[in-house]
């Protein structure tokens, strides 16, 4: 099956500070890559979608400036959290789609990256 | 608002049992349901997927699918103690490719 991976694989780092989370396709070329976010007990709240080359689409309510999303090349992915504060603190999971037009499109997910801001 | 609703739970189920967990959704557009399998601390991983109505069959899994109800299951079968874990019932949005997600089902396997 299709691996993604997503480094770092958990993160701390003190308020007002930038974190950079990579994720990439190991073994395709992945057209899409979406970002996800996963507070604790909750579920997985879709943050953005990301296409090669283009802008990332941002979900009603995610602040585009904070988390920049780069989807520089058609198997890798950044997110960068700017200025983060502790509410920022969250399983960051990305995941990564090859559109085909089929009935479906699958997406694989990257093992996550836990984020804790002091 | 498109919506994936979920029992969150726990399911509580002896090891050897069928274990059945449900879905409901609110877009009738959509066209591709997903179960996934959510442990502890780590990323959801796909069990099965259905587009189509009725049921998949995989191994010990099975989904049902029904679109005029728009409800989709998953059925365990021989449900074990490695089968507990959080399932999320993942519904794509109509022609946008996006996975909606609901908030998920604790399962509790007992040995």
């Amino acid at each position: 099956g299709a691996v993604v991976s997503q480094h770092p694989s958990w993160v701390i780092c003190k308020s007002g500070t930038s974190v950079k989370i990579e994720c990439r396709s190991l073994d395709f070329q992945a057209t899409t890559m979406f970002w996800y976010r996963q507070f604790p007990k909750q579920s997985l709240m879709l943050m953005a979608t990301s296409n090669e080359g283009s802008k990332a689409t941002y979900e009603q309510g995610v602040e585009k400036d904070k988390f920049l999303i780069n989807h520089a090349s058609l198997t890798l992915s950044t997110l960068t959290v700017t200025s983060a504060h502790p509410e920022d603190s969250s399983f960051y999971i990305c995941s990564a789609s090859l559109i085909a037009g089929g009935p479906y499109n699958e997406q694989f997910f990257g093992p996550g990256t836990r984020l804790t801001v002091l | 608002q498109k919506e994936v609703e979920q029992n969150s739970g726990p399911l509580s189920v002896p090891e050897g049992a069928i274990a059945s967990l449900n879905c409901t959704y609110s877009d009738r557009g959509s066209q591709s349901f997903f179960w996934y399998r959510q442990y502890s601390g780590k990323s959801p991983e796909l069990i099965m997927f259905i587009y189509s109505n009725g049921d998949k069959e995989d191994g010990r899994f099975t989904a049902q699918l029904n679109k005029a109800s728009q409800y989709v299951s998953l059925l365990i079968r021989d449900s074990q103690p490695s089968d507990s874990a959080t399932y999320l019932c993942a519904v794509e949005e109509d022609s946008s490719y996006k996975l909606i997600f609901g908030s998920g089902t604790r399962l509790l396997v007992r040995p």
